[in-house]
């Protein structure tokens, strides 16, 4: 079955800082892969997407970036984090077939 | 550009009642999967019911089911027997089905709060 791994769960960094988050995917072969982030009290901002390796489209112009290194792995980045970082990040996988879309558990970032 | 709006940000209801969230979309496109996912306090993401826009039957899950209506493109939720588990933020997506288009669009969503 399919398993979709995120982490760290939180984490809490200083304006500046580098930022790294990772999901990874098993027991599935090229799938759709997202970043979301959910402010406090919105709704999900769809921040990446990638249909395949090496292969990224950005919806939003920001401080942050992602790469797809491997076909079941994709990374958010920051060089620099700011305050207006912090936030929930979601990990979500599909189907090549686009059917439901599946979640990591989450990750709250608190930038300080 | 695909679109998604909820426009009920907060609904409550009582215990065993039913309630609806509404949902409308904007596309060009014909073929499309529509979503309602639910998020509890825990924040994960739970996949509630799933619409394919070729079906005309409106989709079902136990005491969840949609209101699907294509030329309209309204696809609203309905929950019957309301039950305190339910409370949870309610959100409605859209992905367009195959080919490139892999974004997943979600509405801002509805905080439904079951009273007891």
């Amino acid at each position: 079955s399919q398993t979709i791994h995120q982490w760290p769960a939180t984490l809490v960094q200083p304006v500046g800082s580098p930022l790294s988050l990772e999901c990874t995917v098993e027991g599935t072969s090229n799938p759709n892969l997202y970043w979301y982030r959910q402010a406090a009290g919105r709704g999900l901002q769809l921040l990446f997407y990638s249909v395949g390796i090496g292969q990224i489209s950005s919806e939003v112009p920001q401080n942050l970036s992602a790469s797809r290194p491997q076909d079941r792995q994709f990374i958010l980045s920051s060089k620099k984090l700011l305050l207006s970082d912090s936030g929930f990040y979601l990990c979500a996988w599909s189907g090549s077939g686009n059917t439901e879309a599946f979640f990591g558990q989450g990750t709250r970032l608190t930038v300080v | 550009a695909q679109t998604v709006t909820q426009s009920q940000p907060e609904m409550s209801v009582q215990e065993a009642e039913t309630v609806t969230l509404s949902c409308t979309y904007d596309t060009s496109e014909n073929n499309y999967y529509l979503f309602w996912y639910k998020q509890p306090p825990s924040r994960q993401m739970i996949l509630v019911i799933r619409q394919e826009a070729y079906k005309q039957q409106n989709a079902t899950e136990n005491r969840f089911s949609v209101n699907f209506q294509k030329a309209a493109k309204s696809f609203s939720l309905k929950i019957s027997d309301s039950q305190l588990g339910d409370t949870a933020m309610y959100f409605c997506a859209f992905i367009s089905y195959g080919g490139s288009q892999g974004n997943l669009i979600f509405g801002k969503g509805t905080k439904l709060s079951v009273k007891p």
